[in-house]
């Protein structure tokens, strides 16, 4: 079984300043790894996924998430952040067996950015 | 390309009536997720279903079903509802490639209010 748990449920920020979204998984089998953004009353938009290879993943809007095997970590980091960037960010993950298809999501963060 | 599509948006039910939801995924999708979203306890999977069969399930009630077709949209139903059922029901579609899920993309999803 996997679980995600997402370190700070809100993280307030001024806008320009640099971000990190903490993450960190428990799982017995390999998987793969999620960073998703939420905007009020919207679905789940996919900001960027580690499955294999590099360690470093780049996403959309700007966003990067490093995987730490040792650490079971994943952190979402953006070096500016914009006032848009305020939504609610979900970590999950997704084991590899063939029923483990579902994703497992963090409590969420929420990312409120000030001018 | 179309997104995923859910219908309706917003629903309002009586306690103890039933409702259904419907999910139509992305071309070429064969496998749609249902995830549950509630304040308090976040985000949790209901059920995911590829070519027509229920693959794997999470822990709700049985009050709580599904069904997939075979152009894979999706619904799933909800009987003798009540007040803690009011949530934001999310459906998720992704092509499951082999046993691990690489890419969901989410719908709008469904409001449902029980009153």
């Amino acid at each position: 079984a996997q679980s995600v748990t997402q370190l700070d449920s809100q993280v307030p920020v001024f806008e320009e300043a640099p971000v990190e979204l903490r993450c960190n998984y428990s799982s017995s089998v390999s998987v793969y790894l999620f960073w998703y953004v939420q905007y009020p009353n919207q679905g789940l938009q996919l900001l960027l996924k580690y499955l294999s290879g590099s360690t470093l993943v780049k996403g959309i809007n700007g966003f990067e998430a490093e995987f730490n095997k040792s650490q079971t970590s994943f952190h979402l980091r953006k070096p500016s952040v914009h006032i848009s960037d305020t939504a609610e960010y979900f970590c999950a993950v997704s084991g590899l067996g063939g029923s483990q298809g579902n994703l497992i999501f963090g409590k969420g963060t929420k990312l409120s950015v000030k001018p | 390309k179309a997104g995923v599509t859910q219908t309706p948006r917003y629903l309002i039910k009586t306690r103890g009536q039933q409702v259904t939801l419907s999910c139509s995924p992305i071309s070429g999708h064969r496998s749609v997720s249902w995830y549950q979203q509630t304040p308090g306890q976040g985000l949790q999977f209901l059920f995911e279903y590829f070519s027509e069969t229920q693959r794997n399930k999470g822990n709700f009630p049985g009050r709580f079903s599904g069904r997939q077709f075979s152009n894979s949209r999706s619904e799933m139903n909800v009987s003798t509802l009540e007040l803690g059922d009011s949530a934001l029901y999310l459906c998720a579609s992704s092509i499951r490639q082999g046993g691990g899920n690489t890419e969901a993309f989410f719908g709008q999803g469904t409001r449902l209010t029980v009153v």
